[in-house]
């Protein structure tokens, strides 16, 4: 079956810890995204990419980092600059432009203590 | 300005009841348009997109108001399986990305 699948599903990590959220998708799609949702906020976005080896920052990227190295995989690393690591974490990948449907994988709840 | 706003909610309605969801969009060069539903603690999902014309899926209705740059659901007849939250989301003409709504939150009550 196709889909986009994250790992873990929950994480928990010691406070000024770099951590490494996994995200792979067997849809062939070219963009993949990276968001953070908080209560109340809805979903900002963190970084996306259009393409292996590419990727732009979003609106909310400070203390993220990410890599492209294949077209089915984009880790998002939360560094310890991060100063409010704790949400729900979810990726998302499309077929790029206009008039596509987001994929969403069921999400990482990321809890820093 | 946020990209996409919506009313929070939360909406309680009695099952059977009809409910109506707006959100606005300050971009007015966007191009896509679409409602998501999110269940609780879970990802979100297509629901359905929104077209100019507006376009009726069973109990739901979705209608594009650009003059005004905001989109509305309808949910007729609801049902105590329709409890969620419901995200309008934009795509903007460059096509580089979706913004989300901050969702709406619905609980239908037996």
């Amino acid at each position: 079956d196709g889909g986009i699948t994250q790992s873990p599903k929950y994480l928990f990590r010691k406070e000024g810890q770099n951590v490494t959220l996994s995200c792979e998708q067997n849809l062939n799609h070219d963009a993949m995204y990276w968001y953070r949702q908080d209560p109340g906020q809805g979903l900002r976005l963190i970084y996306y990419s259009q393409i292996v080896n590419d990727f732009q920052k979003g609106d909310i990227a400070e203390g993220y980092s990410v890599s492209r190295e294949k077209k089915e995989s984009f880790p998002l690393t939360v560094t310890s600059a991060q100063k409010n690591p704790t949400a729900f974490y979810l990726c998302a990948s499309s077929i790029w432009g206009l008039d596509t449907e987001a994929f969403f994988g069921q999400g990482t709840r990321l809890t820093v203590v | 300005r946020k990209e996409v706003e919506q009313d929070p909610g939360p909406f309680n309605v009695p099952e059977g009841a009809t409910v109506a969801f707006n959100c606005t969009y300050s971009n007015s060069a966007s191009q896509s348009f679409f409602w998501y539903r999110q269940d609780c603690r879970k990802e979100p999902k297509l629901l359905m997109s929104v077209y100019s014309s507006g376009n009726e899926d069973g109990r739901f209705t979705a209608q594009l108001n650009r003059a005004s740059q905001y989109i509305s659901l309808l949910i007729r007849d609801s049902k105590l399986s329709d409890s969620a939250t419901y995200l309008c989301v934009v795509i903007p003409n460059t096509g580089n990305q979706f913004y989300f709504g901050t969702g709406t939150s619905l609980t239908v009550i037996p």
